[in-house]
């Protein structure tokens, strides 16, 4: 059974850019969840995707924005990158969106550096 | 509004001794509460959680957390520590977002370092 996997490992933008993240959800896992850590903090939820759709969201603004196909992976997109949208950002899966007693499991997370 | 506490930044245990790392939180109903554990550069890693029953939960590595809900408490617990469990540990509960739930308030973690 293959884990979640996050691609690129790293990256490192200017401000104004835009970048896109991606996941590859677990096998049999339906919703993705994605995560912002800063450095020194907790992960804090940007959004969840259950089936295509988003799911719930956090309290971040709207240019952070999400996809998930069809296979159940999924792209977090950032626009107008600025200096603290740097951090760690970290994908999860999990088997059906939106239930408290779902498990998620995380990937290794992107480390984004926005100068 | 829903909340986690980790009182603790960093700890410093020597090896071979006892673990408790506290956690806090603030939630309406019965929370889901988990335990992450999370090594330099890594995703996090489930270490165990709790949604109901027994309030003494086991999980991976040799530890243990007790849910205690008149201290809206949930902390981690290991007897003997290895040098190997260096790392930053993470509670989390549960969240509803506009009506689904499942989503995770973390912590702000607590560091744990183990001294030979």
């Amino acid at each position: 059974e293959t884990g979640v996997t996050q691609s690129p490992t790293h990256l490192i933008k200017t401000r104004g850019q835009q970048v896109t993240l991606r996941c590859s959800s677990q096998s049999g896992h339906n919703t993705v969840s994605w995560y912002q850590q800063a450095l020194g903090q907790g992960p804090q939820f940007i959004f969840q995707y259950y089936r295509e759709e988003e799911n719930g969201r956090g309290n971040f603004p709207p240019r952070f924005s999400g996809l998930q196909f069809p296979n159940y992976s999924s792209e977090l997109n950032v626009n107008a990158l600025e200096l603290d949208d740097s951090a760690l950002y970290l994908c999860a899966s999990s088997r059906s969106g939106g239930v408290g007693t779902d498990t998620q499991y995380f990937g290794p997370g992107t480390r984004l550096t926005v100068l | 509004a829903q909340s986690v506490t980790q009182p603790d930044i960093h700890i410093t245990v020597s090896e071979g001794a006892s673990l408790e790392l506290r956690c806090n939180y603030s939630y309406g109903a019965t929370p889901y509460l988990f335990w992450y554990v999370q090594s330099p550069g890594q995703g996090l890693q489930l270490l165990l959680k709790y949604f109901s029953g027994d309030t003494l939960v086991q999980g991976i590595k040799g530890f243990e957390a007790e849910f205690k809900r008149s201290q809206s408490s949930f902390n981690l617990r290991k007897p003997s520590v290895h040098w190997s469990d260096a790392a930053e540990y993470f509670c989390a509960v549960g969240a509803n977002y506009g009506g689904s739930q499942g989503n995770l308030i973390f912590g702000k973690g607590t560091k744990l370092s183990v001294k030979p």
